[in-house]
């Protein structure tokens, strides 16, 4: 299957500010997924991000907050914006196999928000 | 939309024992349930999956059942050892044009020695 890698692997930030996270997978996909997992939680939908469309958000995410690109079929770029303490998660980008059933994800960015 | 119910939150066991895992969902035009196994600090894996046109797969030491009537599906572990400690986390595909992913809230499991 292909490698998928996840730029940074954490980070700390102060209030405020904006960290944008990079997923880069080493063969084209056409199907994307930035999900976030609070801490002993599961994992939760941000958006869905296809090659040549706009993403599509979840409920309860809004692209002012998560502004999502996928310029190409083997990246993507998830930024959260004026983060808040609310904010500090794993965030974890993922991608369909071919065959359309099999999901993959990344090794995840841990950001921390003080 | 999808909605997948987990059991138990949380599963010790002594090694060698068996473990069973069991989600429920709710949308019986689903008909890909992937069960995802996440070590601490670590991604969630893909360790086995079930179309909804088998009733039964095994992988080794794991194995997923699918009853479809009942829209339910169970992992099992058989022979446990310490390293099958980790979090579970079954998901089931929904309908909509994405196909998305609805996961179980997770199931922490714990194999003592």
């Amino acid at each position: 299957s292909a490698v998928i890698s996840q730029k940074p692997s954490r980070d700390i930030c102060q209030r405020g500010t904006s960290l944008t996270i990079q997923c880069q997978v080493d063969s084209q996909v056409t199907m994307m997924f930035w999900y976030r997992q609070q801490p002993g939680q599961s994992l939760t939908l941000i958006a869905t991000a296809n090659q040549g469309s706009e993403a599509t958000y979840e409920s309860g995410f809004v692209i002012d907050k998560f502004p999502i690109s996928r310029p190409n079929l083997t990246f993507s770029t998830l930024t959260v914006s004026n983060m808040s303490p609310e904010d500090s998660s794993i965030y974890l980008c993922s991608w369909r196999g071919g065959s359309g059933n099999e999901q993959f994800f990344g090794p995840g960015t841990r950001l921390t928000v003080l | 939309g999808e909605n997948v119910e987990q059991h138990p939150s949380t599963l010790s066991v002594q090694e060698g024992d068996s473990a069973v895992i069991k989600c429920t969902y709710s949308d019986s035009a689903s008909n890909y349930f992937p069960w995802y196994k996440q070590e601490l600090g670590k991604r969630p894996q893909l360790i086995i999956d079930i179309r909804s046109n088998v009733g039964e797969k095994k992988d080794q030491r794991i194995a997923v059942t699918l009853n479809k009537t009942a829209k339910h599906f169970s992992l099992h572990i058989t022979e446990t050892q310490p390293e099958d400690s980790a979090v579970y986390f079954c998901a089931a595909r929904g309908t909509d044009s994405w196909g998305k992913f609805q996961f179980g809230a997770g199931t922490q499991v714990v194999v003592t020695p």
